[in-house]
């Protein structure tokens, strides 16, 4: 079975700062990794993914992540922030084979202060 | 750019009673999803559904659930006897299984409580 950890429930922001949103995850088998992102009253929608190849892996909004196999953490960053980033972010992971279903992170409300 | 849709977007029910939860995924999609969030918890993931059968489905999706495609665009989740532990939002969600790793396209759900 897999599992997702974000460790920080609430991350808290000044804007135009950096911020990582921390996701640990944990697998028997290989995964695919996902960062979501909630806005208020919407749906979730997919930042960025990682398959294969480079580790390093660009989304919308400015959003990046880095897989870290060893460390299995898919850590969320963005080098500036903007007050439209306040947001919950989801991290999951998906089996490569078969429904493909995904298994997700507790969340963490990012909070973007002017 | 298309979408996924929900309806209602919010659902309250008695304790016992049946209720049906709609989604319109992608057009041309062909893996469906529900996934539910009760608040403060994790998006949890229900059932998939491919070629008009369930692929897999989780402990929660017990006998009180099934889906259904009932003509060839409307993807539905009825709970038969909702109990208080069914309020949660709703999630639906599709992609088009043509490879792997595909993206779920989420809709913004349907918030149910259960009172």
């Amino acid at each position: 079975a897999q599992s997702v950890t974000q460790l920080d429930s609430q991350v808290p922001v000044f804007e135009e700062a950096p911020v990582e949103l921390r996701c640990n995850y944990s697998s028997s088998v290989s995964v695919y990794l996902f960062w979501y992102v909630q806005y208020p009253n919407q749906g979730l929608q997919l930042l960025l993914k990682y398959l294969s190849g480079s580790t390093l892996v660009k989304g919308i909004n400015g959003f990046e992540a880095e897989f870290n196999k060893s460390q299995t953490s898919f850590h969320l960053r963005k080098p500036s922030v903007h007050i439209s980033d306040t947001a919950e972010y989801f991290c999951a992971v998906s089996k490569i084979q078969g429904a493909q279903k995904l298994v997700f992170g507790q969340g963490t409300r990012l909070t973007i202060n002017p | 750019e298309p979408e996924v849709t929900q309806t209602p977007s919010h659902q309250v029910t008695q304790m016992g009673q049946e209720v049906i939860l709609r989604c319109v995924p992608i057009s041309n999609h062909l893996y469906f999803y529900w996934y539910r969030q009760i608040l403060g918890q994790k998006v949890e993931f229900l059932v998939s559904f491919y070629n008009n059968e369930i692929s897999e489905k989780s402990e929660i999706f017990d006998d009180q659930f099934s889906v259904e495609r009932p003509d060839g665009s409307n993807f539905t989740l009825k709970i038969r006897s909702t109990k208080l532990e069914d309020s949660a939002m709703y999630f639906c969600a599709s992609r088009s299984g043509t490879g792997a790793g595909e993206t779920q396209y989420f809709g913004p759900g349907t918030r149910l409580l259960v009172l």
